[in-house]
């Protein structure tokens, strides 16, 4: 998994609860990414981060929020749980230690997120 | 119109056969095109990625583009079980959009 760890691995709340998922990197990757994955839809982005303190919404990003403090952390929080919310979710990491971006992108194990 | 298509399967070969995955997408601006496979229950680990029209090999594996078409495909040679997964086509530009996956399975 690219030196990609993410916590926890599985995760059942009740609706209307916060939430953090975290993604750990040890390949001093620029780029994060954190997606869901759900039946019929793929892999859809939730949020990136190009940097520390640095981070974009991608097309679901309603309901997250996320924050990088440090280059091997990215965290995704729900700030209040919705059954919606169920799904598998997946961090991944793209580019250069020399801080060149390239684009393909690597995932971590993901975490399996349950909402009753 | 979804942005990148692909056949949900399943498609099911004979184990040696060659097994052909197809993905289309909707941005001419595309940049850049891979390939991840997905065991169940698992994460995405890329496969290969390709840049240009025309096909790229990497062992049993060969990536087809082309852009005017603006189609991928990715053939798998002597097919085995251990092949079956879903395959997820994924474009690039500026921002990486995935299909929904084809599931494969190899029968021996």
């Amino acid at each position: 998994d690219a030196g990609i760890t993410q916590s926890p691995r599985h995760k059942v709340t009740e609706t209307g609860t916060p939430v953090t998922l975290r993604c750990h990197q040890t390949e001093n990757h620029r780029y994060m990414y954190w997606y869901r994955q759900d039946p019929g839809h793929g892999l859809r982005l939730i949020h990136y981060s190009y940097g520390v303190k640095d981070t974009d919404k991608g097309e679901v990003s309603d309901g997250y929020s996320v924050s990088r403090s440090k280059t091997e952390d990215f965290l995704l929080t729900l700030e209040s749980a919705t059954s919606s919310q169920t799904s598998v979710y997946f961090c991944a990491i793209s580019g250069q230690t020399s801080g060149t971006s390239t684009d393909t992108q690597y995932f971590g194990p993901g975490t399996r997120l349950t909402v009753l | 119109q979804k942005e990148v298509e692909q056949n949900s399967g399943p498609l099911s070969v004979p184990e040696g056969a060659i097994a052909s995955l197809n993905c289309t997408y909707s941005d001419r601006g595309s940049q850049s095109f891979f390939w991840y496979r997905q065991y169940s229950g698992k994460s995405p680990e890329l496969i290969m990625f390709i840049y240009s029209n025309g096909d790229k090999e990497d062992g049993r594996f060969t990536a087809q583009l082309n852009k005017a078409s603006q189609y991928v495909s990715l053939l798998i040679r002597d097919s085995q079980p251990s092949d079956s997964a879903t395959y997820l086509c994924a474009v690039n530009n500026n921002d990486m959009r995935f299909g929904a996956g084809t599931r494969l399975t190899v029968k021996p």
